[in-house]
């Protein structure tokens, strides 16, 4: 069964960068069948996909914070990363990365990383 | 972009009750859609996939339903365990959108 793992500061200061890397076990990053995703959450509020990548590094960025994100592979490190530039107070979310197949939705989670943007 | 949009914002049920949660895409795909459970200070956990697939693992109370623009999460008989918030995902093309959620609480 899979498992993914979330790691990264917990507070990043106003108009620097944002970075958190995810770490899977219990299977290959390299699977052909998944996609690998972050997904984040401002306090009390609901749920916004960032973007996904592919293990060959194909990425899908939402486009709401397209200019601004990154996320990349590292298959030698079973490990996906996250990227996310100039952040502001309104970056201040909960993390999670998340697998999905290639026809099915997130079934795995990571437990999600409070990620604050203050000075 | 797709907007999902669910109905209601906020359920108050009763333990054994019958309820239904609504979700309306802006635009009409097919099946590729899916409905999430989460807890406070928890990860969402899958419940549905491809609108009517039931999650290995979740209780056969849950089901879905639905194609186009008109979807339904319904939890036949409310177990304290179901007080929650459930949100919809479409995957039918990026960017991936949840609705804004639904808050199941306790009447």
């Amino acid at each position: 069964q899979l498992q993914l793992q979330e790691s990264g500061p917990g507070l990043v200061k106003p108009s620097e960068t944002l970075s958190l890397t995810c770490t899977v076990s219990g299977g290959s990053i390299s699977n052909s069948n998944y996609y690998w995703g972050w997904i984040r959450q401002p306090p009390g509020k609901g749920l916004e996909w960032i973007g996904n990548i592919y293990y060959s590094g194909s990425a899908y960025y939402n486009p709401s914070l397209k200019s601004r994100v990154t996320i990349s592979v590292d298959t030698s490190k079973n490990q996906f990363s996250l990227k996310l530039s100039s952040v502001t107070a309104a970056d201040t979310a909960v993390y999670y990365c998340a697998s999905m197949t290639t026809v099915n939705p997130f079934g795995y989670w990571g437990q999600g990383t409070l990620v604050t943007v203050s000075s | 972009d797709i907007q999902m949009t669910q109905s209601p914002s906020t359920l108050s049920a009763s333990v054994g009750d019958r309820v239904t949660i609504t979700c309306r895409a802006s635009q009409s795909f097919s099946s590729w859609l899916a409905w999430y459970q989460q807890k406070p200070g928890k990860a969402p956990k899958l419940l549905i996939y491809k609108a009517s697939n039931l999650e290995s693992g979740v209780p056969s109370r849950f089901s879905g339903s639905g194609s186009g623009t008109e979807f339904t999460l319904t939890i036949s008989s409310l177990q304290p365990d179901d007080f929650a918030t459930y949100y919809c995902q479409q995957y039918n093309s990026f960017p991936y959108t949840f609705g804004q959620g639904t808050k199941l609480e306790i009447k």
